[in-house]
This record gives structure tokens, C-alpha cells and sequence, in this order.
């Protein structure tokens, strides 16, 4: 079983449009939990760290949900530049290892 | 600041062939990591080096084995290459601290290398 489950996509939506993605953790001991933005052949750049209180950037609310292990991403008001794969990361403390998901891909139309 | 810088760009190797990916880490960062990113995945974590130590390690067979140096900077070696290592090579610094359950880690721009 993977450590991090997420939904391929893609995902289509039209500028403007909210769009959410989730990602599912197997293991309960992980720690700190992130989403990762990946452009087209580019490295990861994080996102936004998700908090246990779920937290909010401009258009871009995290939510984490320990009991049911999973958390989630919400874009408001889709840009053409949010276009991009979507990572989540989870990590286990003291390795300080970094686990990701295979990534959503997020495709914003005009 | 300069941030993390990896060599080369791209590689190109064949099949038993041995290959070394370099990795220069972000100022005042002391840990790094590698990891693999196959087409269409996430990035699999490989191992990690804190203070020229391993410290940790996925699930990579003992032909992918590393390096640190007394100036942070990392190797990646891998030996008698196979077809499915053809991937990208992400390295990522942190400013890793004992007793700290996180630090951010930021990504070199990735090694491609291709095993024909």
C-alpha cells in the first residue's frame, strides 16, 4: 500500500471555477503534512503547509483530518497559471522524510 | 542566496553503466535528500544525509548510495544502471535541526537521466 494516495485527474475546470483535491495517508504516525506545486518538467515548489485547524493563502484553503487520515486542497477562483500538478506530502517525524502522492493534475481553460 | 544547484542537467547512460549526480545544497542548509521521479509520479524518496551521515533511507536497492561532504554538497551514485532508473533526480536541502519534526526542503532543479 502506498503511503499517499491521490486522485491522478485530471482535472478541467474553467478560470474562475473552485476546484478541491484530496490525498489520503496510510500511515497515523505522520507528522507534518504539505501540498507541492510541480510545473511542467520543473522541481516541486511548496504550496502551503496544511495545520491541524486547516489554514488559508489568498485563494488556497488546506484542510488536515487526522481521524480519517486524509487532507485536502481548495483553489477559488481558478488563474490559467494555477494549470499544474498538485503534490501532497506527508511526513514521519525524525527521518524527516518526505513522502508524496503521484500528484493531481490541475488543467485551468480560458 | 544561492539555492540548490544540481549537475548535470541532463545524462545520458546505457544499460551496467555506473553514474554519479552532483548536488550543491542551499547556504546554511545541512541536510539533503534525493529522490527519483519517474514520468507521471511523485518523487520517491531515496535517502537522506545529515552532517555526512546517512539518515534514512526508501526502499532502493545498495546500488543507489550517496555522499555528503564537509560543505553540505551531496553525490548520488548509482551502478550497473538498468532501463527503469531512467528518471528525473530531484535533490532537496534543509535546514534540518535535531529535535525539530520539520523543515521545509527546497528542490534543485533535477538531474534527467536516461538509461538506454
Amino acid at each position: 500500500r502506498k503511503e499517499v494516495e491521490q486522485d491522478p485527474g485530471p482535472f478541467n475546470v474553467p478560470e474562475g471555477a473552485t476546484v478541491a483535491f484530496n490525498c489520503t495517508y496510510s500511515n497515523s504516525a505522520s507528522q507534518s503534512f504539505f501540498w507541492y506545486r510541480q510545473d511542467c518538467r520543473k522541481e516541486p515548489k511548496l504550496l502551503m503547509s496544511v495545520y491541524s485547524s486547516g489554514n488559508e493563502d489568498g485563494r488556497f484553503t488546506a484542510q488536515l483530518n487526522r481521524a480519517s487520515q486524509y487532507i485536502s486542497l481548495l483553489i477559488r477562483d481558478s488563474k490559467l497559471s494555477d494549470s499544474a500538478t498538485y503534490l501532497c506530502v506527508v511526513t514521519l517525524y525524525n527521518f524527516n522524510k518526505f513522502y508524496f502522492g503521484s500528484g493531481t493534475k490541475l488543467n485551468v481553460k480560458p | 542566496e544561492t539555492g540548490v544547484t544540481q549537475s548535470p542537467t541532463h545524462l545520458i547512460k546505457t544499460r551496467g553503466q555506473q553514474v554519479t549526480l552532483r548536488c550543491s545544497s542551499q547556504s546554511g542548509h545541512n541536510t539533503v535528500s534525493w529522490y527519483q521521479q519517474a514520468l507521471g509520479q511523485g518523487p520517491q524518496f531515496i535517502f537522506q544525509y545529515y552532517r555526512e551521515e546517512e539518515n534514512g533511507r526508501g526502499n532502493f536497492p545498495p546500488r543507489f548510495s550517496g555522499l555528503q561532504f564537509p560543505n553540505y554538497s551531496s553525490e548520488l551514485n548509482v551502478n550497473a544502471l538498468e532501463l527503469d532508473d531512467s528518471a528525473l533526480y530531484l535533490c532537496a536541502s534543509s535546514p534540518w535541526t535535531s529535535g525539530s519534526s520539520y523543515n521545509e526542503q527546497f528542490f534543485g532543479p533535477g538531474t534527467r537521466l536516461t538509461v538506454l
